[in-house]
């Protein structure tokens, strides 16, 4: 059981806009801290996708947008393209736990 | 060219231990905190802990107090993660990454496969 719960998969059409949430308590994204995204493919490396909750590192298209309000956070993918394919996990810190915290991760797929 | 570079991959027995070793090529090694995050089969990334080395100190998960010891070698830019007491369900991609605590993981290792089999 994550500390952070996400949607097991989420799905889009190309060209439309996907969703991902990513839901906590008041020990982690609602006593203010940041919550960061990353894009996982199989058999690479967890790529970093947005940092600060919504700021896109450099080379990350600004197809990608993070958002949060209250206890949750939101990650948008518009455009949809075949290549967005992948488990996204969002990140923070649970001052309860004294612990990094991520959330269980969602598959996105592309229909 | 910034890049941490691990050891690799390790099959082991259960009740033995594993230690995993990850390079950093970075200016300033003991400026940045460096944390341990796994990923078993099938699972999502669990994050083990994380070493400052500047401070001395390494923060362990609850769940892998008393099973995991993180260090870091200033001296070779190095930090190592031992895990004790292997079990099957220990079997995961280990990864090193730069960062931890409220902080974001913006580099990360190439992941180090350990298999825990009898």
């Amino acid at each position: 059981q994550s500390v952070l719960t996400q949607p097991p998969s989420v799905s889009g059409a190309p060209g439309q806009r996907a969703t991902i949430s990513c839901t906590g308590s008041s020990s982690n994204i609602g006593a203010g801290y940041d919550v960061h995204w990353y894009q996982h493919l199989p058999g690479t490396v967890p790529k970093l996708l947005i940092y600060g909750t919504t700021h896109r590192p450099s080379g990350v298209p600004d197809r990608f947008s993070g958002s949060k309000s209250a206890t949750s956070a939101s990650l948008a993918v518009t455009g949809l393209q075949a290549e967005d394919e992948a488990d996204y996990y969002c990140h923070s810190y649970d001052d309860s736990l004294s612990a990094v915290v991520f959330g269980g991760g969602t598959k996105l797929t592309v229909l | 060219q910034v890049q941490l570079v691990q050891s690799g991959a390790e099959v082991k027995k259960p009740g033995s231990s594993v230690k995993v070793s990850c390079k950093a090529s970075v200016d300033t090694f003991s400026r940045y905190s460096f944390s341990w995050v796994r990923q078993a089969p099938g699972q999502g990334l669990e994050w083990m802990g994380r070493i400052i080395s500047s401070l001395g100190r390494a923060d362990v998960g609850q769940k892998f107090q008393g099973r995991v010891s993180i260090t870091a070698d200033e001296s070779t830019s190095t930090t190592y993660m031992e895990l004790s007491s292997l079990r099957s369900d220990d079997t995961a991609v280990y990864y090193c990454a730069r960062g931890g605590g409220a902080s974001h993981f913006d580099l990360w290792g190439q992941g180090t496969l350990v298999t825990v089999s009898s």
